[in-house]
C-alpha cells in the first residue's frame, strides 16, 4: 500500500522560499507522476505541479516563474520550492500521485494516493 | 486551461435521501481512441486529504460505498449519492485529467445534513 509522508517549515516571512518535502512508502517513484497541490484555508483545490523520477516536470502556468521542484530517487522522494512566497501562498500543501509516463507516452491518472497535508503559513 | 464549474455550491439534504452534485467542463473530457473521460470525483472532510471516489468518470475506487456513483460523458458529469448518511457530510470535487498543465478542480460541493 503507498503512502505518502510529507514534512517542511510550517511559518515563513514575506519574500522567503517555501520548501516541502514527500517521501513515499510502499512502492518506489517508478513510472508516475508526483504533484504538489494545495488548498488556500476555507477554499479550493489548486494543482502546483508535477516530476517524475527522472526529473520531468509540468508546472502549472500561473506559478510557474516561482516552482521549482525535484527528485531523489535514492531517497524515494520529491521536494517544492516556492520563492518569494507572500501571504497568498498561506494554504494546506499536499503530495500525491498522479499519472505514469514511458520513452514515448503520457498516460494521465487521477490522484489515488496523497499525503496527508502541510499548512504553511506566510506572516510578517 | 479547461475549467471544472460545480453545482450547486452546496446543498442540503435529509438523511437516507438522494445527494446529486454537477460537474460541467469547459471542454470535452472524452477521449475517442479509448472510450475514456478523464474525470474523477473526490471527498474531502475537515483536517484530511481529498479522497478518490470515482475516475473514468463513474469507476467506483475500492472500499468505496455503493451508494455513490458517478455518470456523465463530454463536459457534463454527475456524482450521485443514493441514501445520504452522516458521514457523507463533506465537500466534493470534481477534477479533470484530460489536458495539463494544469490538471484543475471544480471549486467544491458542500453537502451538509438537513
Amino acid at each position: 500500500q503507498v503512502q505518502l509522508q510529507q514534512w517542511g517549515a510550517g511559518l515563513l516571512k514575506p519574500s522567503e522560499t517555501l520548501s516541502l518535502t514527500c517521501a513515499v512508502f510502499g512502492g518506489s517513484l517508478g513510472d508516475h507522476y508526483w504533484s504538489w497541490i494545495r488548498q488556500p484555508p476555507g477554499k479550493g483545490l489548486e494543482w502546483i505541479g508535477e516530476i517524475n523520477h527522472s526529473g520531468s516536470t509540468s508546472y502549472s502556468p500561473s506559478l510557474k516563474s516561482r516552482v521549482t521542484m525535484s527528485v531523489d530517487t535514492s531517497k524515494n522522494q520529491f521536494s517544492l520550492k516556492l520563492t518569494s512566497v507572500t501571504a497568498a501562498d498561506t494554504a494546506v500543501y499536499f503530495c500525491a500521485r498522479g499519472g505514469t509516463s514511458d520513452s514515448s507516452n503520457f498516460y494521465p491518472e487521477y490522484f489515488r494516493h496523497w499525503g496527508q497535508g502541510t499548512l504553511v503559513t506566510v506572516s510578517s | 486551461d479547461i475549467v471544472m464549474t460545480q453545482s450547486p455550491d452546496s446543498l442540503a439534504v435529509s438523511l437516507g435521501e438522494r445527494a446529486t452534485i454537477n460537474c460541467k467542463s469547459s471542454q470535452s473530457l472524452f477521449y475517442n481512441s479509448n472510450n475514456k473521460n478523464y474525470l474523477a470525483w473526490y471527498q474531502q472532510k475537515p483536517g484530511q486529504p481529498p479522497k478518490l471516489l470515482i475516475y473514468w468518470a463513474s469507476i467506483r475506487e475500492s472500499g468505496v460505498p455503493d451508494r455513490f456513483s458517478g455518470s456523465g460523458s463530454g463536459t457534463d458529469f454527475t456524482l450521485t449519492i443514493s441514501s445520504l448518511q452522516a458521514e457523507d457530510v463533506a465537500v466534493y470535487y470534481c477534477q479533470q485529467y484530460y489536458s495539463r498543465p494544469p490538471w484543475t478542480f471544480g471549486q467544491g460541493t458542500e453537502v451538509e445534513i438537513k
